[in-house]
């Protein structure tokens, strides 16, 4: 049971251009929803996070938008530039006092920024 | 701010052996740490919850008798793969959460049976 999805394996943004990764989940307990960035053979690297009672995090040129009722974030990022190029992973994690807040991921958006 | 260290960040082992990871947080205690897998090109797949002098709790399908996980101490948790088989080839990846800090990875360590 997939409880993070993320439908869009790959994605590609002229650079300049805005990029929007889409993330569902199914979970209502989740509690915070995290974006990470991840190069091959790497560990993932924290990019931004958005708690369950909030509908919107900015950080510089990342955006997070949380749709509760829809069950559904997207990551924003504007401007693209080629150094994004990555894949983009979104977690969710569960209540520390549930199953010791684990994360759970989805299985990942490869973004390619063009010049 | 917080770093978590993976060790090796690679190895090659044979078949039938054993291999030990180790995951160690150098500027705060973690109080639980993570273990992942990932195949190529997919996605991190939680292994087990591990908490300081407590066991492991695993997650369905993962086998606690070939994936061994100690956690001894607030700053260490180890990961060992027994009798290893080219099927546990696979890119391993520990984390750390802590109360100040959030979740925090290590650089990952990527497994191969020979």
């Amino acid at each position: 049971d997939q409880q993070v999805k993320q439908n869009s394996p790959s994605l590609s943004v002229q650079e300049g251009r805005i990029s929007i990764l889409n993330c569902d989940y199914t979970n209502s307990m989740f509690d915070y929803f995290l974006w990470y960035k991840k190069y091959p053979a790497e560990g993932p690297t924290f990019l931004i996070s958005i708690s369950s009672i909030k509908d919107k995090n900015e950080d510089g040129r990342f955006t997070v938008f949380l749709n509760k009722s829809a069950k559904h974030l997207s990551l924003h990022i504007v401007p693209s530039q080629p150094g994004d190029s990555a894949v983009y992973f979104c977690a969710a994690s569960v209540p520390l006092y549930n199953q010791g807040g684990k994360l759970i991921f989805g299985q990942g958006t490869e973004l390619s920024v063009k010049p | 701010g917080a770093v978590v260290s993976q060790h090796p960040s690679w190895v090659i082992c044979k078949s039938g052996t054993s291999v030990k990871i180790e995951c160690r947080s150098l500027d705060f205690q973690a109080t639980t740490m993570f273990w992942y897998r990932q195949f190529p090109k997919q996605s991190l797949m939680l292994m087990a919850t591990s908490n300081e002098g407590s066991k492991a709790t695993y997650e369905q399908g993962v086998e606690k008798d070939k994936f061994l996980i100690n956690h001894a101490s607030l700053t260490l948790s180890t990961l060992t793969v027994t009798s290893a088989h080219p099927e546990d080839s696979s890119f391993y990846i520990c984390s750390a959460r802590d109360k100040s800090y959030g979740y925090t990875f290590g650089s990952g360590t990527r497994l191969t049976v020979v």
